[in-house]
């Protein structure tokens, strides 16, 4: 099975900051690759798909890059609403198989 | 507008039964793989099961294989998972998510609000 390791489980930066999220595939998943933010309390929400593309109505100060096995979320200028918690989800097998999150705190 | 419900969470003992339901609504259920993904307490997300938009795909984790049953009844427009022999790791948060595509190889793009399981004695 495809594992997915994020990096850094926690991350703890200002309202303004530039935010860097990291997460790699234990095999090549081409670019089958989401992003989802989630509050306390909530279900995840989609923010990126396919390793770059934008869901319709997520800012655009969210952005993903890579392909293979190594792929970064970006968030360009933190804002208030950003601090959750952000899951990658690899998609190219059927299990669907999730990172282990990485919590973006206010410094 | 895509809406997903799920219901029939609770607390049940140890090595009892669950049926966890969730009514779609807003778009051509028949047409899209769907997916159970829980959350223990305090944790992560896991991805639990999926079935394709027709049904004849069925695929789950290795913590619930051979104890959880996904189905779906495409004519109520609901998806279905059976959890028999529960057990106290299966705590969590039970999401059903809509798949992007009638295969489950895809992403979630649209989650119900999610129903808590509570395994205890």
């Amino acid at each position: 099975d495809i594992q997915m390791t994020q990096s850094p489980s926690t991350l703890s930066a200002s309202v303004g900051d530039r935010v860097t999220i990291t997460c790699r595939a234990s095999q090549s998943i081409s670019s089958w690759l989401a992003w989802y933010q989630q509050k306390p309390g909530k279900a995840p929400k989609l923010l990126i798909y396919k390793a770059s593309s934008l869901e319709s109505g997520v800012p655009s100060r969210f952005s993903g890059s890579g392909s293979g096995t190594e792929f970064t979320l970006t968030i360009s200028s933190l804002q208030p609403d950003d601090f959750a918690t952000y899951y990658c989800q690899q998609y190219n097998s059927y299990s669907g198989a999730f990172g282990q999150g990485t919590k973006v705190e206010i410094k | 507008e895509v809406q997903l419900l799920e219901s029939g969470g609770g607390l049940v003992q140890p090595g009892g039964s669950l049926r966890l339901s969730c009514a779609a609504s807003g778009f051509t259920f028949s047409s899209y793989a769907m997916s159970w993904v829980r959350q223990a307490p305090g944790k992560g997300l896991e991805w639990v099961s999926g079935l394709s938009g027709g049904g004849g795909s069925t695929y789950y984790a290795d913590s619930v294989k051979g104890r959880f049953t996904i189905s779906r009844d495409n004519s109520k427009n609901t998806l279905y998972l059976q959890m028999n022999s529960l057990r106290a790791e299966d705590t969590a948060v039970y999401y059903c998510a809509k798949a992007s595509t009638v295969t489950t190889d895809a992403y979630f793009d649209y989650w119900g609000q999610g129903t808590l399981v509570t395994v205890s004695s």
